[in-house]
């Protein structure tokens, strides 16, 4: 099956930094999205991005679906960004990956 | 309602205990998910519900496991005899979107039911 890799593992920044998140395939997938489980466990989704750039206030989402992977930038990061951000992406079922999580300290 | 609800929130099974686990969907949403999520891990497939047929049930991980939603709208996840690698978060999700084309739009989660088996 298609091979998800969520990067980095674990990220720790100071209240007020920028960040990037990746998500490579090892091929084409559909429909990706991005979620954010914040520490109370409930999954939110952030962006249904199958390809392009969107943007929601703080928060961006870009995929290249040709190379194969989809960046999540978080600027002017702010405590309630901690938690841990998947992509997921359709295959028979909504196929998620491992995460990163995202401790922002102030 | 509002969002989707799960119950209970914490559930402690000793081992060989039968739990029950229910969801509520977003009203109206025809599509039904269950997804298993370990710790560490990112949330797992179980099973999927169209109304009140259940069309894939291949994440299931055995036949402990059973989902069922009679009337097409509230679903009970059932783990009979629990095992200790049953611990984890149950989490369910619904879309007013058929099939995989709710993967088209936003899938809306519960809170989740966090399962630790003793």
């Amino acid at each position: 099956g298609i091979q998800v890799e969520q990067s980095p593992p674990d990220l720790i920044l100071q209240e007020g930094a920028n960040s990037t998140l990746r998500c490579n395939f090892s091929d084409s997938v559909n429909n990706l999205q991005w979620f954010h489980q914040n520490p109370w466990g409930q999954l939110i989704n952030l962006f249904y991005i199958p390809s392009g750039t969107k943007q929601n206030g703080r928060l961006s989402a870009t995929t290249v679906a040709t190379e194969r992977y989809s960046l999540l930038y978080i600027s002017s990061s702010q405590t309630t960004d901690s938690g841990v951000y998947f992509c997921a992406f359709a295959g028979t079922a909504l196929i998620f990956g491992k995460g990163t999580t995202l401790s922002v300290s102030s | 309602g509002a969002g989707v609800s799960q119950s209970p929130r914490y559930k402690v099974a000793k081992r060989g205990q039968d739990v029950a686990l229910r969801c509520d969907p977003i009203s109206g949403h025809v599509s039904l998910f269950w997804y298993q999520q370990a710790l560490g891990q990112g949330p797992e497939f179980l099973t999927y519900f169209q109304n009140e047929a259940q069309l894939d049930k291949s994440g299931l991980p055995s036949d402990r496991f059973f989902a069922e939603r009679p009337e097409g709208s509230v679903s009970t996840l059932k783990i009979q005899r629990t095992q200790q690698e049953d611990s984890a978060v149950y989490l369910c999700a619904s879309s007013f979107r058929l099939g995989s084309s709710s993967y088209n739009s936003p899938l809306h989660f519960g809170n989740g039911t966090r399962l630790t088996v003793t």
